[in-house]
C-alpha cells in the first residue's frame, strides 16, 4: 500500500524567511501529486499538482513544488512566506491505477509577522 | 459555481443518536469522496461514489456508518448510534474524473455529546 510521510509536522518562520516542507511517498510507479492548503477553519484547497512533464511545478500564491523521482520526494516550496500563509499544508499522492489519493498526516505552518 | 456544499457545517449530536451529514458536489462533478479528519491525524479516506453507485467503502468503519449518492440529490454521510469517538471534522471533495486534483466542501464538524 502506498503510503505519504510529512516529516515537518509544525514549522515556524518569520515573515520573509523561505520555506521548503518535506513530502516522500512511498510508491515506485507512474504517481500523480498534489500539495493542499488548509487556512484556519476553512476547507482544503489545491495548491499545485505534478501529473507529468517538468517536475518543477509551479502553483497559486507563489508556492511551487519539485518532483523528484529518484528520491521519490515532492518538497513544496516558497521563496519568502507571509503571516498569510499560516496554515496546514497536506502533500498527497495518487498511485498509479489508485483514483484515491493518499494524503499525509500534514505540516502546520506558523509564520510570525 | 457554487463549488461543493456541506451542510450543516457544525452538528451536535448526543451518544446514540444518528447524524446525516450531507453533500453536493461542484457542478458538473459525478466523483465524490468522504474523508475524516482527527486532529494530529490528518485526512483519512472513507468512501468513493459515483451516482447510485459505492465504488470504494475500503475506508468505512464496517458498522454503523452508510454512504449514499442517489440519482437526485446530495451524498449522504450516515451515522447511526453515534459515539464520542465519532467527534471530528468530515470532508466532501468532488472531482469531474478520477485521478485528478479535487475540489472539497467546508466540512461538517460532527461533535458527540
Amino acid at each position: 500500500a502506498q503510503s505519504v510521510s510529512q516529516h515537518n509536522h509544525h514549522v515556524i518562520l518569520s515573515e520573509a524567511a523561505s520555506l521548503e516542507l518535506g513530502c516522500n511517498y512511498s510508491y515506485g510507479g507512474t504517481v500523480n501529486l498534489f500539495w493542499y492548503v488548509q487556512y484556519p477553519g476553512q476547507h482544503l484547497q489545491l495548491l499545485l499538482k505534478y501529473f507529468s512533464g517538468d517536475p518543477l511545478v509551479k502553483g497559486i500564491k507563489g508556492f511551487e513544488a519539485e518532483f523528484i523521482k529518484s528520491k521519490f520526494s515532492f518538497n513544496l516550496r516558497k521563496p519568502s512566506v507571509q503571516w498569510s500563509d499560516t496554515a496546514e499544508y497536506f502533500c498527497a499522492v495518487n498511485a498509479g491505477g489508485s483514483y484515491i489519493p493518499t494524503f499525509g498526516r500534514g505540516t502546520s505552518l506558523i509564520v510570525h509577522p | 459555481n457554487a463549488g461543493v456544499m456541506q451542510n450543516p457545517r457544525h452538528l451536535v449530536r448526543r451518544r446514540g443518536q444518528e447524524a446525516r451529514l450531507r453533500c453536493s458536489p461542484m457542478k458538473g462533478h459525478s466523483h465524490v469522496y468522504w474523508y475524516r479528519q482527527l486532529p494530529e491525524e490528518g485526512l483519512k479516506f472513507m468512501v468513493y461514489l459515483q451516482k447510485e453507485n459505492i465504488i470504494d467503502e475500503s475506508g468505512m468503519p464496517k458498522e454503523r456508518f452508510s454512504a449514499e449518492f442517489p440519482k437526485e440529490g446530495p451524498s449522504i454521510l450516515r451515522i447511526q448510534q453515534v459515539v464520542r469517538g465519532d467527534s471530528a471534522a468530515y470532508f466532501c471533495a468532488s472531482s469531474q474524473r478520477t485521478g485528478e486534483g479535487y475540489t472539497f466542501g467546508s466540512g461538517t464538524r460532527l461533535t458527540v455529546v
